[in-house]
């Protein structure tokens, strides 16, 4: 089992559509959660941190499940600019915990 | 404040060469890694360093990839000889803390894209 599985997509969305991701992580230990998101041909940059108690910031909300191993992005009413990759990070678990990312999920929203 | 800068952006080389890539953290993170991204797929961590020591790099292909940070400021990283398969976007990034926790964010560079002939 890969340590962090997401679906790679693409999702190919109309604007203004509600779109999911979701992601599953093997490690138990790990300790922080992130999606960043990845535009093309450029770098990967913090979208936001997901907590416990599941977090919202505008029109993204994450939560986690830690039973499950699960972690999920809920975009609201997409934008033509959401389009891009969005990839799941946890941490690896030790001491000094790096960070593991997903393959990422492409989104797509068109007109 | 100033991002991470890394050098060159891009690079050809033909295979069984050389070459070496260069990472000048935020001032002030004492956490530097180097990513290796295949096209399609998520980075893949190849090395952490906390200041100058190093801390993971249990998945660096040690036969022909080196890395150094000696003062624990800016970073090399080396591959010697070239595979055709090296082929790939090379991210450097920092972070203030080594721990990476809710709220320390790990800011990456542009990247250097390498071609491997």
């Amino acid at each position: 089992r890969k340590e962090v599985e997401q679906d790679p997509g693409p999702f190919n969305v109309p604007e203004g559509a509600t779109v999911a991701f979701n992601c599953t992580y093997s490690n138990s230990a790990s300790q922080s959660f992130f999606w960043y998101r990845q535009d093309c041909r450029k770098e990967p940059k913090l979208l936001m941190s997901v907590y416990s108690s599941g977090n919202e910031d505008g029109r993204f909300t994450a939560q986690l499940n830690r039973a499950s191993q699960y972690i999920s992005l809920l975009i609201r009413d997409s934008k033509l600019s959401d389009s891009a990759t969005y990839l799941c990070v946890v941490t690896g678990g030790g001491s000094q915990g790096n960070l593991i990312f997903g393959k990422g999920t492409k989104l797509s929203v068109k007109p | 404040e100033a991002g991470v800068a890394q050098s060159p952006r891009y690079k050809i080389i033909e295979k069984r060469q050389s070459v070496a890539f260069w990472c000048n953290p935020i001032s002030g993170h004492a956490t530097l890694y180097w990513y290796q991204q295949i096209l399609g797929q998520g980075p893949k961590l190849l090395i952490q360093f906390q200041n100058n020591g190093v801390v993971d790099d249990s998945q660096l292909p040690k036969d022909r990839f080196s890395a150094e940070r000696l003062k624990g400021v800016d970073s090399t990283l080396k591959i010697q000889p070239a595979k055709l398969e090296d082929s790939a976007v090379y991210l450097c990034a920092s972070s203030r803390r080594g721990l990476p926790s809710l709220n320390t964010e790990a800011f990456f560079g542009q990247g250097t894209r390498l071609t491997v002939v």
